[in-house]
């Protein structure tokens, strides 16, 4: 059952461009998303997030899009940074069970210098 | 800045031990979740707590599994009974609201023998 998908296992980046992570679901009752980003041997971290009465939500160098219609939403960082490698994390969560998040598989972001 | 702490950073048990994950949420926090993930898989949510109960907990949260604040700081998983399947890295996340951003501590890498 995967409600939240990422279909790009990885991503590789020449540093100082953009990088755009990509995130499908399929719940429509999903209302809040999250990304968050992991380095190995460490918990996620929480990067940014998304109502879904927005489309759009900025900070600093990330900023998240949100297309309901298509059931999308996508991270863009700008510019990417070396530091930026990692793993990144697509969540969401519905009002009715907004407890937990649903997790995407994560895509692996390499950011070449 | 607060963090979640985990400890330990890694277990190893053999199948049929019981074992108790340990995890230090934010100090103002009153949400708190554990999830794990299995090498190479999803991360998957395992249950949610809040006023001293379970709010809500998933398929794989069985008669096994049970959680417990036994003090104003503490927050705990136990695996009564553990088997091989439960190799993975559990994550204790906390939260102030029932809707707002969940922070991971740093895992704890559990390995049943």
């Amino acid at each position: 059952d995967q409600q939240v998908k990422q279909n790009s296992p990885s991503l590789s980046v020449q540093e100082g461009r953009i990088s755009i992570l990509n995130c499908d679901y399929t719940n429509s009752m999903f209302d809040y998303f999250l990304w968050y980003k992991k380095y190995p041997a460490e918990g996620p971290t929480f990067l940014i997030s998304i109502s879904s009465i927005k489309d759009k939500n900025e900070d600093g160098r990330f900023t998240v899009f949100l297309n309901k219609s298509a059931k999308h939403l996508s991270l863009h960082i700008v510019p990417s940074q070396p530091g930026d490698s990692a793993v990144y994390f697509c969540a969401a969560s519905d009002g009715d069970s907004n407890y937990q998040l649903i997790w995407g598989a994560g895509t692996k972001l390499i950011i070449k210098p | 800045e607060p963090e979640v702490t985990q400890t330990p950073s890694h277990q190893v048990t053999q199948m049929g031990q019981e074992v108790i994950l340990r995890c230090v949420p934010i100090s103002n926090h009153l949400y708190f979740y554990w999830y794990r993930q299995i090498l190479g898989q999803k991360v998957e949510f395992l249950v949610s707590f809040y006023n001293n109960e379970i709010s809500e907990k998933s398929e794989i949260f069985d008669d096994q599994f049970s959680v417990e604040r036994p003090d104003g700081s503490n927050f705990t998983l136990k695996i009564r009974s553990t088997k091989l399947e439960d190799s993975a890295m559990y994550f204790c996340a906390s939260g102030s609201g029932a809707t707002d951003t969940q922070y991971f501590g740093p895992g704890t890498r559990l390995t049943v023998l």
